[in-house]
């Protein structure tokens, strides 16, 4: 069974500082990888995804992450971020088998931005 | 734009009550999915459906049941509420075909106390 660890539950940073969101998923085979965020008050919407090519995908807004395969790791960066930013962000992962449409979703992780 | 409506965004039950959560999609979608919405626990997959008719269990499916008469159409249904299921219900679609390429859309969740 697949699962997803998010080992940041909150993080606070001040407006302009990097950031770096930790997820990890546990699977033995190919995966597809996203990143969903939840802005205060909002629908969960997609932030970016990663399902084969370039380990390194952009997504809206300014985000990447990088899919580390020896690390079974999918990180989310951002080089600056803003007071928006401020939302809740998860990692979600379903194994790449045609039809399937299980989607595991990491705990979350809160990121305050201080301006 | 992609709308996926829940028709409640607060419900008040009673324990013992029977709890139908309603949810129609507008865009087609083969896939609909319920989750519910914990905090330190992320995002739980209740039920899924691939197509009208069809469901599969998903990760907590005790308690709950699903009816998937109409394409557009979810629902999740709590036969006898208990107050360990007061939570935030989200509902999801999505296009059928590669999962790695079909992203899910959200609702914008129904929370739901059972006192």
């Amino acid at each position: 069974a697949q699962s997803v660890s998010q080992h940041n539950h909150h993080v606070i940073l001040s407006e302009a500082a990097s950031l770096e969101l930790g997820c990890n998923y546990s699977y033995g085979g190919t995966v597809n990888l996203f990143w969903y965020v939840q802005y205060p008050g909002q629908h969960l919407q997609l932030l970016l995804k990663y399902f084969s090519g370039d380990p390194l995908v952009k997504g809206i807004k300014g985000f990447e992450a990088e899919f580390i395969k020896s690390k079974f790791s999918f990180n989310l960066r951002k080089p600056s971020v803003q007071w928006s930013d401020t939302a809740e962000y998860f990692c979600a992962v379903n194994a790449a088998n045609f039809g399937n449409e299980k989607l595991t979703f990491g705990t979350g992780t809160r990121l305050t931005i201080i301006p | 734009d992609v709308k996926v409506t829940q028709s409640s965004r607060y419900l008040v039950k009673r324990t013992g009550e029977k709890v139908f959560l309603e949810c129609v999609q507008d865009m087609d979608h083969e896939n609909m999915f319920w989750y519910r919405q914990d905090p330190g626990l992320g995002l739980r997959l209740i039920y899924f459906s691939y197509d009208v008719k069809m469901k599969e269990k998903g990760d907590i499916p005790e308690g709950y049941s699903v009816s998937r008469e109409k394409k557009e159409r979810f629902s999740l249904i709590l036969e006898s509420a208990s107050t360990n299921q007061t939570s935030m219900y989200l509902c999801a679609s999505s296009p059928g075909g590669d999962p790695g390429l079909g992203s899910k859309y959200f609702g914008a969740g129904t929370r739901l106390s059972v006192l």
